[in-house]
């Protein structure tokens, strides 16, 4: 079975700083996706970037960036610039096909 | 576009009561999901559903869970009777295809006293 580790259950920044939340996987397929979504207290979850498999490039939303290292399993999320409202808890996920599994997220704090 | 609909948004119940929570998914997505998020947890998959077939309910409880989705749209998750353990946040969430990415709704939270 798949699964998602996020080796860092809390992490801070100062703000307008850079940070990088680590996230590993273990999977035997080579066709697959990963996602990192926000979860605020507001519980809703929001995708903040999203990552072919079979694509070399890593994905970048505006401040957002993946470090996407096939061969190591490993997709660990850059926060340029972080902002107050990146706060939140931050979740790694893993799907192919109908599985999708999440990790055990990562709590952001950003300080002032 | 209209997000995934969820209510209540709260809901406190004595343990060996029922619970039934509701779930409008966005508007011709045909895979809906629930999920169970204990406090301090990733989400885990309780059930999948693709239109009004379910296509995994592998980890869902079903001596206490159930759920269903007729017509392929709105879904209905159902525990009965509920143990403390069950105390947690339950999402719900769609996507247009298997392969796509998921919107979520804003969750129920349940706790059992």
């Amino acid at each position: 079975a798949q699964t998602v580790t996020q080796s860092q259950p809390e992490m801070s920044v100062q703000e307008a700083e850079t940070v990088t939340l680590s996230c590993t996987y273990d999977t035997s397929e080579s066709d697959y996706y990963l996602f990192w979504y926000k979860q605020p207290p507001s519980r809703q979850m929001i995708l903040v970037i999203r990552q072919e498999a079979y694509k070399q490039q890593n994905a970048t939303e505006n401040r957002f960036s993946v470090n996407f290292q096939k061969a190591a399993k490993s997709f660990s999320l850059k926060i340029s610039d972080s902002q107050l409202g990146d706060a939140a808890m931050y979740f790694c996920a893993y799907r192919r096909g109908q599985n999708f599994v999440f990790g055990p997220g990562t709590r952001l704090s950003v300080l002032p | 576009e209209a997000g995934v609909a969820q209510s209540p948004r709260y809901k406190i119940i004595e343990k060996r009561q029922s619970v039934a929570f509701w779930c409008n998914p966005i508007s011709g997505h045909a895979t809906l999901y629930w999920y169970q998020q204990i406090l301090g947890q990733g989400p885990k998959l309780l059930i999948q559903f693709q239109n009004n077939g379910v296509v995994d309910d592998s980890q869902l409880p079903k001596d206490r869970f159930s759920a269903e989705r007729l017509k392929g749209v709105d879904s209905t998750l159902k525990i009965q009777p509920a143990k403390l353990e069950d105390s947690a946040v339950y999402l719900c969430a769609s996507s247009l295809q298997a392969n796509e990415k998921l919107f979520f709704g804003s969750g129920t939270q349940l706790s059992v006293l």
